[in-house]
């Protein structure tokens, strides 16, 4: 069956560093994918949607790339600051969103 | 402000009765979903609905149940069939697949 697969469960930096975190998929060929935040308690809040044929996305402090042949997604946040601590989830779409079991990201002041 | 609305919050439910989500969106979007998610495993999809009067299962739909007669609802009901129905639901539209999705802030269910 498809599968996303964030490797990490949990990630800690310090602050003023570049996070990245990593997006895996197998079984299927996802048209786009997408980040999401989730805060806790709280309902997953969209960041950035890459397509199959885009290398590479950016949003402020958020870039994403998309490569077809690594079957691979990788997500950075520059400058990090403790704000961005969240769970951040990768979402793949075919027919419908396939999501990850997601990372925590900590970032230590 | 345009957005998803779920209620209730926190959800109790007992042995054997039913219950139902409530999610409204005011997004004039034609897609709608309802989302299952467990600790350490990620939202898992139970149904979804891309036109009025339509929906489809998802990769975990027994025990649950919707409709769709309005554009902007799309309740959920966890049935006594759903023999482990403890867990945080999130309702979600989107424009289509192409473009992100907006979700609710979320029910959390729990049978007691």
């Amino acid at each position: 069956s498809q599968k996303i697969e964030q490797n990490s469960e949990a990630l800690n930096i310090q602050e003023g560093k570049t996070a990245t975190l990593t997006c895996n998929y197998t079984n299927y060929s996802p048209a786009y994918l997408q980040w999401y935040r989730q805060d806790p308690g709280r309902g997953p809040v969209f960041l950035l949607l890459i397509r199959e044929n885009e290398k590479e996305k950016r949003k402020e402090r958020l870039k994403v790339t998309f490569d077809t042949t690594l079957k691979q997604s990788l997500f950075h946040i520059t400058a990090s600051q403790p704000a961005d601590s969240a769970t951040y989830l990768c979402a793949g779409s075919a027919r419908q969103l396939t999501f990850g079991s997601g990372t925590q990201l900590t970032v230590l002041p | 402000d345009g957005g998803i609305t779920q209620s209730p919050k926190y959800l109790f439910r007992k042995e054997g009765q039913n219950v139902t989500l409530s999610c409204e969106q005011n997004l004039n979007h034609d897609a709608m979903y309802w989302y299952r998610q467990d600790p350490g495993q990620g939202l898992r999809l139970i149904y979804y609905s891309q036109i009025v009067n339509d929906f489809q299962k998802g990769d975990i739909a027994e025990g649950y149940s919707v409709s769709r007669e309005k554009k902007e609802s799309f309740p959920l009901t966890v049935t006594s069939a759903q023999k482990n129905p403890t867990a945080f639901y999130l309702c979600a539209s989107s424009e289509t697949v192409a473009y992100g999705y907006t979700f609710g802030s979320g029910t959390r269910l729990t049978v007691v």
